[in-house]
Order: structure tokens, then sequence, then C-alpha cells
């Protein structure tokens, strides 16, 4: 069990349709990643959030959308869905070490979303 | 742009031998490099790490070479063990910068 949460696991939804996904950093982290494995694709960097501020943006596009609340937690939302859409979108947290570099990030299990 | 690559994306090996992944960038400004195990329903868990000041880090059965003229780094896993089965992802950073740019994995069968 990494300590970070994401919900929903699995959404179906349809092409069109507007979806947000959740994520609950591990306690005491204050940056969120959200990253998007689509299929035979690796982890594409989406954005992130350092204690509710946007700190670095990915390849996201204008559709989707994301934040980090006061109590760290945050949301990606996805709208105008297409059906290239679906992926699997995870979620990470983690503190910063020495140098500022990221160290090791801690993977939430994914939330899998289905376009129809 | 690709700028941390996995050309294989599958490799088989008998358990007890070494398994060997490669992973090449392109951005010269990289100099810290992970390991990310993945395994099928959950999300990436940390493996090892490198400093570009290192060309060598070790973990028990896991090393990771880092040859930063050639802009090539290895994960070795001695010996291998069914467990091991997984897809394993290499990743950079930039100095002073937290974002990670991840390879596309490649997917690991220990064959017992």
């Amino acid at each position: 069990d990494s300590g970070v949460t994401q919900t929903p696991k699995h959404l179906i939804t349809a092409t069109g349709q507007r979806v947000t996904l959740r994520c609950s950093p591990r306690s005491g982290d204050l940056s969120v990643y959200w990253y998007q494995q689509s299929l035979d694709q690796g982890l594409q960097f989406l954005i992130q959030y350092y204690n509710g501020e946007e700190r670095a943006k990915g390849n996201i596009l204008e559709r989707f959308s994301a934040q980090q609340f006061p109590d760290l937690h945050s949301e990606l939302n996805l709208s105008s869905l297409e059906l290239g859409d679906s992926a699997l979108y995870f979620c990470a947290s983690s503190s910063p070490i020495a140098g500022g570099h990221t160290g090791e990030l801690f993977f939430g299990e994914g939330s899998r979303l289905t376009v129809l | 742009d690709q700028q941390v690559k996995q050309n294989s994306p599958s490799l088989s090996v008998q358990e007890g031998r070494i398994s060997i992944l490669n992973c090449d960038y392109t951005n010269s400004m990289f100099d810290y490099f992970l390991w990310y195990k993945k395994y099928p329903a959950e999300g990436p868990t940390f493996l090892i790490s490198i400093s570009s000041i290192k060309d060598k880090n070790e973990d028990g059965r896991f090393t990771v070479f880092l040859n930063k003229s050639a802009k090539h780094l290895s994960l070795h896993i001695v010996p291998s063990q069914p467990g091991d089965s997984a897809v394993y992802f290499c990743a950079a950073s930039p100095f002073g910068n937290e974002k990670l740019t991840f390879g596309t994995g490649t997917r690991l069968t220990i064959i017992p």
C-alpha cells in the first residue's frame, strides 16, 4: 500500500461526457502528480501541483484540468471525452529531496477510464 | 519526442539467470534516474535510483549502472526470480526539477 488513494478505480462513460478523478496523497506529501498511461504507452506526465499551486505542466489537453485543494487532495477533470482518452490515470505524490529532485514517487493504483 | 527510451518492449529470462533491462535518454540535462516496477492492476513502485555523480548503485539483487557519455543506463537483476516478472519503467529528471519523464516500459518475464 503506497498510501496514495485514487477513486474511482474504474469508470465507463460515453463520448462527450465529463468525469472527475480524485486523489488523496500520502500523509505529509505536498506534491501531487497526474500521469496518463494509454495502451502500450509509457507514463505521460500531465500536471503537478505543490501545496495547492500548479508547479509543472506536461502534455495535458485543454479539455483536461486539475486542482489541488487546501487539504492537499487533488482532482483531475476530463471533459468533452473522446475515445482516445480511454487510459489508466495515475496519481502520485512525493516529498522533495536534496537538490530539488522528486526522488521517489508514490503511485496510487490508478483510475481506469473507458470511453465508449 | 521520447526523451527516455526503452527499446525492448519485452524480455524473457530463465529463473536464476541475470536480467538486464536497458534505457537510453536524450536530454543531457537529466541527472537523476530511477527504475520503477509495475505489476498488473497496481501502480508503479520505486525500485532503485542513481544520481549522475555515480556510475553504479546497488541494492540487494538490483544494480543500476549509468554511462553518462553514452546517455545509457541499465538495471541488472541477479539472480532473477519469478516474482520479478513485471513491467519495468525507467525515469529521469533534470537537476532541480521534480518532474519525472518515463520510458515506455519493458515487460520482464521470468521463466521457472
